[in-house]
C-alpha cells in the first residue's frame, strides 16, 4: 500500500499563474483533507471531504477550490496563485471509522 | 484567539531526561483530542490520541484536563531519535474539523 501519494512534491508559480495539486489515497478511506502550514502557524484545514461526493470547507478555503474526483482522489485547485500562498499543503486521510489521520508527504509551492 | 496553543520551545534535554508538553485549547466542546509527530519537512504522524482516563504508551503518557482545557504530553527517558516537533491536535463537533497547534520542538542532545 502507498497509503497518501501527493503530486507534485516541488512547484514554482509566478503571480496569477494556476494549478492543481493531487492526492490519492488506496486505503478506502472516507474523508479526505487539504491542509497548508506556514512558519509558527502550524497545520490549517483549507478543505475537507467527509465522504465521496461531499466537499466543506475549512478555516482558510479563501483562493482555493477541490474536487473529490471519487473515493481515491481529492485536488486542491489554485486559479490565480498569490504570494500569500506560497506554503507546504498536505493531503491526508481517515477511515470513517476511526480518529487517525494519515498524511500525504506535501507539495512545497513557490508563488513568486 | 487560536483554537490550540503551544509553547514553540525548543525544549533541549539531555538523553534521559523525563520532559513534559503542554498544550490548550479554547473551545470547551473540542470532544477528541491527540498528539501528532512531525519530523523536519516530513508530514506528520499519530503519536497517541488522549483520552478522558489519560493513557500511557511505553516511554509517553498522555493527560486530559477538561476543566483547565489543556493537555499534557510526557516523555520519560528521552532518546535522540525522539527529536522533532509535537503538535497537539483537537478535533471539534463533527469529527471532520482538527485544528493543530503549531507545535512543540524537542531536541534531545547526547
Amino acid at each position: 500500500n502507498a497509503g497518501v501519494t501527493q503530486t507534485p512534491k516541488f512547484q514554482v508559480l509566478k503571480t496569477g499563474q494556476s494549478m492543481t495539486l493531487q492526492c490519492a489515497q488506496d486505503m478506502n478511506h472516507n474523508s479526505m483533507y487539504w491542509y497548508r502550514q506556514d512558519p509558527g502557524m502550524g497545520l490549517r484545514l483549507i478543505y475537507y471531504s467527509a465522504s465521496e461526493g461531499t466537499t466543506d470547507k475549512g478555516e482558510v478555503p479563501n483562493g482555493y477550490n477541490v474536487s473529490r474526483l471519487n473515493k481515491r482522489e481529492f485536488s486542491l485547485r489554485l486559479e490565480s496563485a498569490a504570494p500569500s500562498q506560497t506554503s507546504v499543503y498536505f493531503c491526508a486521510s481517515r477511515s470513517g471509522g476511526a480518529y487517525e489521520q494519515y498524511f500525504g508527504p506535501g507539495t512545497r509551492l513557490t508563488v513568486t | 484567539r487560536k483554537e490550540v496553543e503551544q509553547d514553540p520551545g525548543p525544549f533541549n534535554v539531555p538523553e534521559g531526561a523525563t520532559v513534559a508538553f503542554n498544550c490548550t485549547y479554547s473551545n470547551s466542546a473540542s470532544q477528541s483530542f491527540f498528539w501528532y509527530r512531525q519530523d523536519c519537512r516530513k508530514e506528520p504522524k499519530l503519536l497517541m490520541s488522549v483520552y478522558s482516563s489519560g493513557n500511557e504508551d511505553g516511554r509517553f503518557t498522555a493527560q486530559l484536563n477538561r476543566a483547565s482545557q489543556y493537555i499534557s504530553l510526557l516523555i520519560r527517558d528521552s532518546k535522540l531519535s525522539d527529536s522533532a516537533t509535537y503538535l497537539c491536535v483537537v478535533n471539534i463537533d463533527n469529527f471532520n474539523k482538527f485544528y493543530f497547534g503549531s507545535g512543540t520542538k524537542l531536541n534531545v542532545k547526547p
